[in-house]
């Protein structure tokens, strides 16, 4: 089965620190794609990162980082110099390879993450 | 580009009644998917349409029901509502819904509410 977990409900972060939200997966298919979505209290999903299976190097996109784990299964997301307005609900999500599984994306439960002043 | 737009953004329903929800894709886009997001959980997949085809669906029951139009844009339709039918809808475009790399791009939901 696949799976995403993101055992973190919560985080506090203090403004300008870095902060690293979790999140692990299960999937047998060797070929998916992790992804990280923002969602702030208007409800949108906002894309901020992809991971491959097959990438060798892992993905960063400005403050965003993913440290890619795959031995681990773990694909977490590291936000550098967190600002005020990076406060919102962060889900770990992923597609999966093969006929049945590659349409949907899989999400986890998700992490709120608070910064502080 | 235009984004994603749902509509609308807010809706109160009663038992047993009927819905629909409405996307516009974004330009270029010919995938909408629909997805359901319960309070304090993550969007659940509902079903995928491509090119006024549905492709994927979800463990969802024969009342949620969709189309898609010509112009890709999409509806969600619910039936027999139930109280457990509270939630945000989400809907998502793409190109084409089907590589592991492919994004999806969202929009800002449509909270529904049944009492």
């Amino acid at each position: 089965a696949q799976k995403i977990t993101q055992t973190q409900p919560g985080m506090f972060v203090q403004e300008k620190e870095a902060v690293t939200l979790d999140c692990t997966y299960d999937t047998s298919d060797p070929s998916y794609g992790l992804f990280w979505y923002k969602q702030p209290s208007s409800g949108e999903m906002i894309f901020l990162i992809y991971q491959g299976s097959y990438d060798q190097q892992n993905a960063t996109e400005g403050r965003y980082s993913l440290n890619f784990q795959k031995a681990r299964k773990s694909a977490n997301l590291v936000i550098s110099a967190s600002q005020l307005g990076d406060s919102a609900m962060y889900f770990c999500a992923m597609r999966a390879g093969g006929m049945d599984s590659s349409y949907k994306l899989i999400f986890g439960s998700g992490t709120r993450l608070l910064v502080r002043p | 580009e235009t984004g994603v737009t749902q509509s609308p953004t807010h809706l109160i329903k009663t038992r047993g009644q009927q819905v629909t929800l409405r996307c516009s894709s974004q330009s270029g886009h010919n995938t909408v998917s629909w997805y359901q997001q319960a309070l304090g959980q993550g969007p659940q997949f509902i079903f995928q349409y491509y090119r006024e085809e549905e492709n994927g669906r979800g463990n969802f029951p024969p009342r949620f029901s969709g189309l898609q139009f010509p112009n890709y844009s999409s509806e969600l339709n619910v039936n027999a509502l139930e109280l457990d039918d509270s939630a945000l809808y989400l809907c998502a475009s793409s190109r084409t819904g089907a590589a592991t790399n492919e994004k999806l791009f969202f929009g800002s939901g449509t909270q529904l509410s049944v009492l």
